[in-house]
């Protein structure tokens, strides 16, 4: 089966620019994720999707990050406006429901400069 | 919070040798799971293990856990080059899973 797509694959921005992260999950999981990965540390959660519904957003900052997910499926993170400490790598992954391992994308690494 | 914590931070192993990783954790969990993430690339799955089970094997993995000391190991024998990576250990309900830290594994030819 295809994996969970993710692009771009990298991004450079400039610090107050805005930027966009798109995940496509595997077909048939309900559950889509949204982790932050700085580096040298694990995956942090920023949003959690059931089909298309929020299920835990509690550690996104929600004052410049933004996600939606169009019609349970396709996904995407926003950060408007970015700061120099959202430089990381923003993992998309997706299961079939909670209970089951996690299938991740390679991920879209950002640099804030 | 239920995140774990890995321990050792960092391991150097010859290839060949066994590796042996440790994850601990605070609260009552659902299911413990061990990811792998080579450098500069997303997490893979390896092993998912169950609070009513105590042990799973997986090729060459061997997971254990042990609910009252809050603790699992993740044992991987006969070491290969490709082994080196970072693993993380993941707590969870049935709803969310939080990441460790992670342990690095250099496996030295």
């Amino acid at each position: 089966e295809a994996g969970v797509a993710q692009s771009p694959r990298y991004k450079i921005i400039e610090k107050r620019q805005s930027v966009a992260f798109w995940c496509n999950p595997i077909s048939g999981h309900a559950t889509l994720y949204w982790y932050q990965q700085i580096l040298g540390q694990g995956p942090k959660l920023l949003i959690q999707f059931q089909n298309n519904g929020v299920v835990d957003d509690s550690q996104l900052p929600k004052d410049r990050f933004s996600a939606e997910r169009l019609k349970g499926v396709d996904s995407t993170l926003k950060i408007q406006p970015a700061k120099l400490e959202d430089s990381a790598v923003y993992l998309c992954a997706s299961s079939l429901s909670g209970g089951y391992g996690y299938t991740f994308g390679s991920g879209t690494r950002l640099t804030v400069v | 919070s239920q995140q774990g914590e890995e321990d050792p931070q960092a391991l150097s192993i010859q290839e060949g040798e066994n590796a042996t990783m440790n994850c601990s954790y605070k609260t009552s969990i659902n299911n413990l799971q061990w990811y792998r993430q080579n450098s500069g690339r997303g997490l893979v799955h390896l092993i998912l293990i169950r609070s009513n089970e105590r042990e799973k094997h997986s090729g060459r993995l061997r997971v254990t856990l042990d609910t009252s000391k809050k603790s699992s190991s993740l044992l991987i024998t006969a070491s290969r080059a490709a082994d080196t990576a970072s693993y993380f250990c993941a707590t969870g309900d049935d709803y969310k899973l939080s990441f460790g830290a992670g342990t690095t594994v250099t496996v030295r030819a």
